[in-house]
C-alpha cells in the first residue's frame, strides 16, 4: 500500500460545477496535509494546508480532513479552464513532504 | 520575483558524465529540500537539509548522488556517473521553519535532467 494515495483521473467537470479531489494516506500519526497544483511542465503550486479535523475554505477552495478515516479532499467550487491541471496531496512525515501520484483535473468550457 | 530559483533549468548529458543541479532558496529559509520528480508521478524526496546540515538524506537513490548547502543558503544536488534512469525533474524546496515547525513548503522551477 502506497503511503499517500489518490486517484489519477482524469477527472472530468464542466465549467462552474464543483471539483472533488480525494487522497487517502496510511500514516495515522500524519498531522500535516497539503495540496500542490501543478500545470504540465511546471512546478507544484501550494494551494491549502490543512492541520486540524473539519473544513478549510480560501476562496473557491475548500480543504477537508478526517484523521479518523486518514482522508483529506479539495473540492473547487465554480470550477474554471484554468483549474485544469494535476493536483498533488501531500502527507507531512517527520520534515518531507510524501506525495502521491496527483489527480489530474479537466475542466471543459 | 524572491521564489525558489533553480539552474540550469534544463540539462542534457551523457550517460556517464557527473551533473550539478543548483537551488537558491528563499532568502531566510532555513530548511530546504531536493526532490526528484518522474513523468507522471508525485515528486519523491531526496535529501533535507537545516541551515548548512544534511539532516535526512534516506531518500538519495545510490551514491552517486550528493548534496551540499556550505554556507546554508545555496545547495548543490551532484550526481557522478548519471545513468539513463536518472532522467527526470529535480525539484527544490524551501520553508521558514526547521524541526517542530509547520511552514509549507514552496518549489522552484525544477531542472529537467535528460540522459542520453
Amino acid at each position: 500500500q502506497k503511503e499517500v494515495e489518490q486517484n489519477s483521473g482524469p477527472l472530468s467537470v464542466p465549467e462552474g460545477a464543483i471539483a472533488s479531489l480525494n487522497c487517502t494516506y496510511s500514516d495515522r500519526g500524519s498531522q500535516s496535509f497539503f495540496w500542490y497544483r501543478q500545470y504540465s511542465g511546471k512546478s507544484p503550486e501550494l494551494i491549502m494546508f490543512i492541520y486540524s479535523n473539519g473544513d478549510k475554505e480560501d476562496g473557491r477552495f475548500t480543504a477537508q480532513l478526517n484523521k479518523a478515516s486518514q482522508y483529506v479532499s479539495l473540492l473547487i467550487r465554480d470550477s474554471q479552464p484554468s483549474d485544469s491541471a494535476t493536483y498533488l496531496c501531500a502527507v507531512k512525515s517527520f520534515q518531507k513532504l510524501v506525495f502521491g501520484t496527483g489527480t489530474r483535473l479537466l475542466v471543459s468550457p | 520575483g524572491a521564489g525558489v530559483s533553480q539552474s540550469p533549468r534544463y540539462k542534457v548529458a551523457k550517460r556517464g558524465q557527473d551533473v550539478a543541479l543548483r537551488c537558491d532558496p528563499i532568502s531566510g529559509h532555513v530548511s530546504l529540500f531536493w526532490y526528484q520528480q518522474a513523468l507522471g508521478q508525485g515528486p519523491e524526496f531526496l535529501t533535507y537539509f537545516q541551515n548548512e546540515a544534511q539532516l535526512d538524506k534516506s531518500g538519495l537513490p545510490s551514491d552517486r548522488f550528493f548534496a551540499e548547502r556550505p554556507e546554508g543558503s545555496v545547495s548543490t544536488l551532484k550526481i557522478q556517473r548519471t545513468q539513463q534512469e536518472d532522467s527526470a525533474v529535480y525539484l527544490c524546496a524551501s520553508s521558514l521553519v526547521g524541526a517542530g515547525g509547520d511552514q509549507p513548503q514552496h518549489f522552484g522551477d525544477g531542472t529537467r535532467l535528460s540522459i542520453l
